[in-house]
């Protein structure tokens, strides 16, 4: 079945680096962009990073530009967000998502997320 | 700060229609399809409408959306308790270049 299960989350201090993983599986990777939104304890869901479907165009929330990165390994079936110079807004548990619809699908919503992984910053 | 509005709650009794509303501006809502997520606490946010008014396959159509304009609106008719979640409301944004989130809605079954 479709799936995306993210993985790599931890504790980490301020200005340290973490990336995270997200493996897919059930559907042609190279199809789809991907997505991470995260989501800061209590609070609403926040728009992070997407990826085009053959990983050439790349967006970025301005609370993350210039210290995240996103991108994918087609021939591993894997997304990944490099996070560095991590803050304390930073911890929230970041969720990996897959775009609806196939080559560009930016708009049309997420239909697969993965059960997400937790990211904490803190000294 | 979303720069997409929705009211904080919305409360009903089991069968009644409840709506949530999610207010934006031309370069979102005005520009471009909203999508909706439900969110059960703890769980991972589902995808309940796409393109302002489809439902993805298994959502049950007691579950529409609208838009006009730039505002959008979410109906829940036939309310049941399993429907007790956060909602969100989301869209691409032209003058950011990035998707924003709605600020979220608590829906509550009495």
């Amino acid at each position: 079945q479709v799936q995306v299960v993210e993985s790599g989350g931890g504790v980490v201090q301020p200005g340290r680096s973490l990336r995270l993983s997200c493996v897919v599986s059930g559907f042609t990777f190279s199809s789809f962009g991907m997505e991470w939104v995260r989501q800061a304890p209590g609070k609403g869901l926040e728009w992070v990073a997407t990826v085009s479907y053959d990983g050439v165009d790349k967006y970025y929330a301005d609370s993350v530009k210039g210290r995240f990165t996103i991108s994918k390994d087609r021939s591993k079936n894997t997304l990944y967000l490099q996070m560095t110079s991590l803050r304390d807004e930073d911890t929230a548990v970041y969720f990996c998502a897959k775009e609806s619809i196939p080559v560009g699908g930016l708009y049309y919503g997420l239909n697969v997320w993965g059960q997400g992984t937790t990211v904490t910053v803190s000294s | 700060q979303s720069v997409l509005t929705q009211p904080p709650s919305v409360s009903g009794t089991p069968g009644q229609r409840v709506t949530i509303s999610c207010s934006g501006g031309g370069s979102n809502i005005g520009s471009n399809p909203v999508n909706w997520y439900q969110q059960v606490p703890g769980t991972a946010p589902k995808l309940l409408i796409y393109d302002n008014n489809q439902r993805p396959s298994g959502v049950p159509d007691r579950f529409s959306g609208s838009k006009s304009g730039t505002s959008v609106s979410l109906a829940i008719s036939g309310l049941q308790s399993k429907d007790e979640a956060d909602y969100y409301c989301a869209a691409w944004d032209d003058s950011l270049n990035g998707s924003v989130f709605g600020t979220g809605t608590k829906v509550t079954v009495l």
